[in-house]
């Protein structure tokens, strides 16, 4: 079984600066896809970012990126030039690929918020 | 724009009730999801449907059940709700590959009395 571990429960980060959230997982799956997703205090779970495990390269949309180590199954997501509008929930979510794969796993969840 | 709606934003039951939770998406997913969100706990996978009144069991599927009769609705019944059932609901869907993840609905927060 997958888990996924993100070790910060909360966070926060001054308006305009930048913040790293880590996570970490766990498989023997060799091919895989990892999710970063936000959930607002509106509550809907909104797809940030996703990264596929056989490419190299680390995946980027607009202020958002990754940082993804494969060996050391790290996934962490750096959000530059931090909007308040950034103030959050993140989760961290795994999903191997093949066959009948259906389910994401997900972290705990790290809070951020931003700070005016 | 394509939606996730679930019927319920907040809900208050008593315990042994029966209670529906009802989730219908319009984009034609074959794939529908229902997980629990508990502070500190994150999301936890209670029941998925990959096609019409297919189901299978998540990592927590004691205390529920689900019903597909259709393939935009997916319903999560719990028999004789408890207070340990008090928490937030969230249903998603996703198309048959996966791997650009789920489209979730805004929740149902229940809870249990």
């Amino acid at each position: 079984a997958q888990t996924v571990t993100q070790s910060q429960p909360e966070m926060s980060v001054q308006e305009a600066e930048t913040v790293t959230l880590s996570c970490t997982y766990d498989t023997s799956e060799s091919n895989y896809y990892l999710f970063w997703y936000k959930q607002p205090p509106s509550r809907q779970m909104i797809l940030v970012i996703r990264q596929e495990a056989y490419k190299q390269q680390n995946a980027t949309e607009n202020r958002f990126s990754v940082n993804f180590q494969k060996a050391a199954k790290s996934f962490s997501l750096k959000i530059s030039d931090s909007q308040l509008g950034d103030t959050a929930m993140y989760f961290c979510a795994f999903m191997k690929d093949g066959a009948g794969s259906y389910q994401l796993t997900f972290g705990k969840g790290t809070k951020l918020s931003v700070i005016p | 724009d394509v939606k996730v709606t679930q019927s319920s934003r907040y809900l208050v039951k008593r315990t042994g009730e029966k209670v529906f939770l009802e989730c219908v998406q319009d984009m034609d997913h074959e794939n529908m999801f229902w997980y629990r969100q508990d502070p500190g706990l994150g999301l936890r996978l209670i029941y998925f449907s990959y096609d019409v009144k297919m189901k299978e069991k998540g990592d927590i599927p004691e205390g529920y059940s689900v019903s597909r009769e259709k393939k935009e609705r997916f319903s999560l019944i719990l028999e004789s709700a408890s207070t340990n059932q008090t928490s937030m609901y969230l249903c998603a869907s996703s198309p048959p590959r996966i791997n650009y993840g789920y489209t979730f609905g805004s929740g149902t927060r229940l809870t249990v009395v």
